[in-house]
């Protein structure tokens, strides 16, 4: 199947930094990619779809100004947590589906995950 | 009614048994049904999709596609230990872009 990476892995900050995560689709092109967070023994939540070369789409309840989303390549989405609080403290997982010309985009690939600690 | 459903769990079983896990969807126009294995405090892995209706194998692995019941399953033939995870089941609408993830169902394998 697809490879999707992401980085960091873990992550500990201090409440009012920001934090970015890379997420990046290794051997196919993703013109979409899916924020999720989850936190612990629940399910996980859909924070927004990435789109490349333009703004994301937040789910209800997301707001998009502590949570950027850029997109700036076919390979690369990045989720910067702005002004982190404890409470943003989750599991934050991306997501992409194989777009590559002539693919027919079905299965969605997750990446790894960051686990992020805000202290 | 959710989208999706699952139940919870956890769902035990011996080792060497046939697993069977159930998933039914709410949406008549959906398209697309997914498996995800989640280990704890790992992400999702897919493992099985499944478009048609009917019976597709993958090793010990077997997802059923029923959309008139608008029901989706997993069995899992011989289960091992290894297989104790949390199972998602994902429904993509005809036409739409995202997935919709059932809560998941437990699955607990004892030796």
């Amino acid at each position: 199947g697809a490879v999707v990476s992401q980085h960091p892995s873990r992550v500990i900050c201090k409440s009012g930094t920001s934090v970015k995560i890379e997420c990046r689709s290794l051997d196919f092109q993703a013109t979409t990619m899916f924020w999720y967070r989850q936190f612990p023994k629940q399910s996980l939540m859909l924070m927004a779809t990435s789109n490349e070369g333009s703004k994301a789409t937040y789910e209800q309840g997301v707001e998009k100004d502590k949570f950027l989303i850029n997109h700036a390549s076919l390979t690369l989405s990045t989720l910067t947590v702005t002004s982190a609080h404890p409470e943003d403290s989750s599991f934050y997982i991306c997501s992409a589906r194989d777009q590559s010309p002539g693919r027919i985009a079905r299965a969605q690939y997750f990446g790894p995950g960051t686990r992020l600690l805000v202290l | 009614q959710k989208e999706v459903e699952q139940n919870s769990g956890p769902l035990s079983v011996p080792e060497g048994a046939i697993a069977s896990l159930n998933c039914t969807y709410s949406d008549r126009v959906s398209q697309s049904f997914f498996w995800y294995r989640q280990y704890s405090g790992k992400s999702p892995e897919l493992i099985m999709s499944i478009y048609s209706n009917g019976d597709k194998e993958d090793g010990r692995f077997t997802a059923q596609l029923n959309k008139a019941s608008q029901y989706v399953s997993l069995l899992i033939r011989d289960s091992q230990p290894s297989d104790s995870a949390t199972y998602l089941c994902a429904v993509k609408p005809g036409g739409g872009n995202k997935l919709t993830f059932g809560t998941g169902t437990q699955l607990k394998v004892e030796l």
